[in-house]
């Protein structure tokens, strides 16, 4: 256990719905990272906030959003999902960005 | 925007050799981590290792060493003594950003 919980931890869904991806940071971690990994590709940075504000964005659709919250859990919420969303969601977790602990991860399938 | 180039996308060793995996970022920072994940078939994100910028010393994590080199910008990955359980995809990290990774295959 990283001590980053990611869930849930499969998702199945149409096209067109919206879907909430939940994540509990490591305990005293203020930052929280979300990442899209497709199918044998890397990990694209989607978001990043620290302490609730949001710090940094990357390559998020405009039909994706995030908050953290102030018990420091994220949401990432995807909208009008495609087909094409279907990926891997990582959270990730840090302290000042010496380190990122990865949950397991958010399997998602849009059908 | 800050990348993350690794240019090796399949990599392989035999079994007990050594491998070196290449990594180059770009910054203007003088102060950073620098760090090398490995992701498995069970596709969970482990951390291999992680390199200060300012010190100079290359960091080792028993099989696993860095050649860090500032001033190139380069942070290659060392893996000695390959094991089969090393197979996996290696990503390089600067910044929360990351590279493409490199497939390592280890042949028995």
């Amino acid at each position: 256990d990283s001590g980053v919980t990611q869930t849930p931890k499969h998702l199945i869904t149409a096209t067109g719905q919206r879907v909430t991806l939940r994540c509990s940071p490591r305990s005293g971690d203020l930052s929280v990272y979300w990442y899209q990994q497709s199918l044998d590709q890397g990990l694209q940075f989607l978001i990043q906030y620290y302490n609730g504000e949001e710090r940094a964005k990357g390559n998020i659709l405009e039909r994706f959003s995030a908050q953290q919250f102030p018990d420091l859990h994220s949401e990432l919420n995807l909208s009008s999902l495609e087909l094409g969303d279907s990926a891997l969601y990582f959270c990730a977790s840090s302290v000042g960005g010496q380190s990122y602990t990865f949950g397991s991860g958010t399997r998602l399938t849009v059908v | 925007a800050q990348t993350v180039t690794q240019s090796q996308p399949e990599m392989s060793v035999q079994e007990a050799e050594t491998v070196t995996l290449s990594c180059t970022y770009d910054t203007s920072e003088s102060d950073y981590y620098l760090f090398w994940y490995k992701q498995p078939p069970s596709r969970q994100m482990i951390l291999v290792i992680r390199q200060e910028a300012y010190k100079q010393q290359n960091a080792t994590e028993n099989r696993f060493s860095v050649n860090f080199q500032k001033a190139a910008k380069s942070f290659s990955l060392k893996i000695s003594d390959s094991q089969l359980g090393d197979a996996a995809m290696y990503f390089c990290a600067y910044d929360m950003r990351f590279g493409a990774g490199t497939r390592l295959t280890v042949k028995p």
